[in-house]
């Protein structure tokens, strides 16, 4: 069966700091593509960045960046220069061809201090 | 920019009733999606919906659950006789290739 681990159920950063959420995830397919998605207060789920598979370069958007290794089966997403506003629940998908659905992790709670 | 919505924001039902979550996904898109979230766990696939039919459900997905597109713009998913534990944040998406577009949800509160 698919499964996305998230290892880290809380995570804290200081303003302007870096942080760096875990994610591993357990496929036997080779085509397939990785998202983080950012879940604020209001529940609603924002795509961060996504990562297609058969791409050996790291996704990048703007402060949000990931580190992925198809070998390992890792994936996991750097922020830097975290703001306020970057607080939220971080969860790690997952999803293949055909219907893609999406294959969740459990969620890493980030919290920015000031 | 294109988003998908769903109605209502809130919804607050007595077990055992019937309700129907409603979703309008982006137009030119084709694969529609229903995903739970029970209050501090994680988003749940239900089902997928492709060519006007279901083309993967979950377990979850049982009989008291049916979706359906009655029209070229809403998706619906209707669960039949709501349980306690049908109480959660049911999310809608749909996709163009690689990438799935979520609405705010939908919040059931089963009483």
């Amino acid at each position: 069966a698919q499964t996305v681990t998230q290892s880290q159920p809380e995570m804290s950063v200081q303003e302007a700091e870096t942080v760096t959420l875990s994610c591993t995830y357990d496929t036997s397919e080779s085509d397939y593509y990785l998202f983080w998605y950012k879940q604020p207060p209001s529940r609603q789920m924002i795509l961060v960045i996504r990562q297609e598979a058969y791409k050996q370069q790291n996704a990048t958007e703007n402060r949000f960046s990931v580190n992925f290794q198809k070998a390992a089966k890792s994936f996991s997403l750097k922020i830097s220069d975290s703001q306020l506003g970057d607080a939220a629940m971080y969860f790690c998908a997952w999803s293949i061809g055909g219907s893609e659905k999406l294959v969740f992790g459990k969620g890493t709670k980030l919290t920015v201090n000031p | 920019e294109p988003e998908v919505t769903q109605t209502p924001s809130h919804q607050v039902t007595q077990m055992g009733q019937e309700v129907i979550l409603r979703c309008v996904p982006i137009s030119n898109h084709l694969y529609f999606y229903w995903y739970r979230q029970i209050l501090g766990q994680k988003v749940e696939f239900l089902v997928s919906f492709y060519n006007n039919e279901i083309s993967e459900k979950s377990e979850i997905f049982d009989d008291q659950f049916s979706v359906e597109r009655p029209d070229g713009s809403n998706f619906t998913l209707k669960i039949r006789s709501t349980k306690l534990e049908d109480s959660a944040m049911y999310f809608c998406a749909s996709r163009e290739p690689g990438q799935q577009y979520f609405g705010p949800g939908t919040r059931l509160t089963v009483l």
